[in-house]
């Protein structure tokens, strides 16, 4: 069974300009949540999807920031227009939406360079 | 707001020797606590969680973590240590609105460098 996807692994881009981070969850699994890691800092939440649907999205740092899950597959973050603090390394975790816990399934994350 | 606190930033031992690395989390309500690991160039995998029952929970690879309420700690162990066990460790916490669907809380991360 393939793990959770992102794409792309590295991205650099200059101040100003968009870029978007897509993240392929584990087959069948209705949740998909954003993570963002700023070096030397903790992995922070930025959104929980169910299915399409955003089920919070109270990490995200600005409206800067756009994700999308459309017909609940993959789902991708754009980040426009991209700023230096938001450099860091963004991480998407898949689980499936059973009854009790659902361990979540971590991607390898995309490193976003802005400079 | 819950935190995480993880008290080690580098830890370097040397093979066979033990380890503890600490977790403080603040939060009052249930909580389900959790250590993950990342290898280098790998991603991030579950070492072991805590819902409830018995605090002393075993993980993969020997590890264990010890859930103290009244210290509101979820330390983690590993009596003899390995050139393997190279990585980062992160503890975390799901407290959120969804429970066991909610998003995850995390520590700054300990990263363990362990000397052949």
């Amino acid at each position: 069974e393939a793990g959770v996807t992102q794409f792309p692994s590295h991205s650099v881009i200059e101040k100003g300009q968009t870029v978007t981070l897509r993240c392929d969850p584990i087959s069948g699994h209705d949740n998909l949540y954003w993570y963002r890691r700023v070096m030397g800092k903790e992995i922070k939440f930025l959104l929980h999807f169910v299915k399409e649907s955003k089920q919070d999205e109270s990490g995200m740092p600005n409206n800067r920031f756009l994700a999308e899950r459309t017909g609940g597959t993959y789902s991708t973050l754009k980040v426009q227009p991209a700023e230096l603090e938001d450099s860091g390394v963004y991480f998407c975790a898949s689980s499936p939406q059973t009854k009790g816990y659902n361990e979540q399934f971590f991607g390898p994350g995309t490193r976003l360079t802005v400079l | 707001a819950q935190s995480v606190s993880q008290h080690n930033h580098h830890v370097i031992l040397s093979e066979a020797a033990s380890l503890e690395l600490g977790c403080n989390y603040s939060y009052g309500g249930t909580v389900n606590l959790f250590w993950y690991v990342q290898y280098p160039g790998q991603h991030l995998q579950l070492l072991l969680k805590y819902f409830s029952g018995d605090p002393l929970v075993k993980g993969i690879k020997g590890f264990e973590a010890e859930f103290i309420k009244s210290k509101f700690s979820f330390n983690l162990r590993k009596p003899s240590v390995q050139w393997s066990d190279t990585a980062e460790y992160f503890c975390a916490v799901n407290a959120g609105y969804g429970g066991s669907q909610g998003n995850l809380i995390f520590g700054k991360g300990t990263k363990l460098s362990v000397k052949p």
